[in-house]
């Protein structure tokens, strides 16, 4: 069965610190790859995506995501964050050309002013 | 902003009651979905419609019933509810085209249950 593990439930940290979030999936497939992001009462939103080409892709707000295919791996950095960024940020898989999107546990991020 | 709308925002209803979740979206996407998410936790699917005919049923309870009238909408109806399926009820859509790409999923911003 397919999964998606983030392996970071919670992170501190302080603004201007550097931050990565791990996330691995299983699925040998052609799949695309999604961070998306939920602040505090908000909905989900598309942090960025990765379907094809660069393995670096760039999304807002100064957030990427490299996309190792011999790892499985596709984790979020930002070199600096800011208080803003305190949220929960999901990582999510979708076969190609299906339509069942898998999410990951999710980590919760706080950032200390 | 969303592109994807959802109504109402806020519902509390009783055990015995009927209401229903609407959904709306304009993008002339082809995939629609219905998620639940709790507190803190990632979203779970309940279900795929694709092309207007449903695709996925995650295994929700009968209680759960889902209705895809066109293209744009999506709706849920809610009978006879417990008090454990108070959560945040997520409408997403995405192209859905299953020969190319099914593209990212778009979230509506939830309508927020709560069954007493």
């Amino acid at each position: 069965a397919q999964s998606v593990s983030q392996h970071n439930h919670h992170v501190i940290l302080s603004e201007a610190a550097s931050l990565e979030l791990g996330c691995n999936y299983s699925y040998g497939g052609t799949v695309n790859l999604f961070w998306y992001v939920q602040y505090p009462g908000q909905h989900l939103q598309l942090l960025l995506k990765y379907f094809s080409g660069d393995p670096l892709v760039k999304g807002i707000k100064g957030f990427e995501a490299e996309f190792i295919k011999s790892k499985f791996s596709f984790n979020l950095r930002k070199p600096s964050v800011q208080w803003s960024d305190t949220a929960e940020y999901f990582c999510a898989v979708n076969v190609r050309t299906g339509n069942q999107f898998y999410f990951g546990t999710g980590t919760s991020l706080t950032v200390i002013p | 902003d969303t592109e994807v709308t959802q109504t109402p925002k806020h519902l509390v209803m009783g055990m015995t009651n009927k209401k229903s979740l609407k959904c709306e979206q304009h993008m002339g996407h082809r995939a629609m979905y219905w998620y639940k998410q709790k507190a803190k936790k990632p979203p779970e699917l309940m279900f795929v419609y694709s092309y207007e005919k449903l695709s996925i049923n995650e295994s929700v309870p009968s209680r759960f019933s889902p209705e895809c009238p066109n293209s744009s909408l999506l709706n849920l109806h809610l009978h006879a509810l417990q008090p454990e399926d108070s959560a945040l009820y997520l409408c997403a859509s995405s192209q859905g085209i299953l020969t190319k790409n099914t593209g990212e999923l778009f979230f509506g911003e939830g309508s927020r249950l709560t069954v007493l």
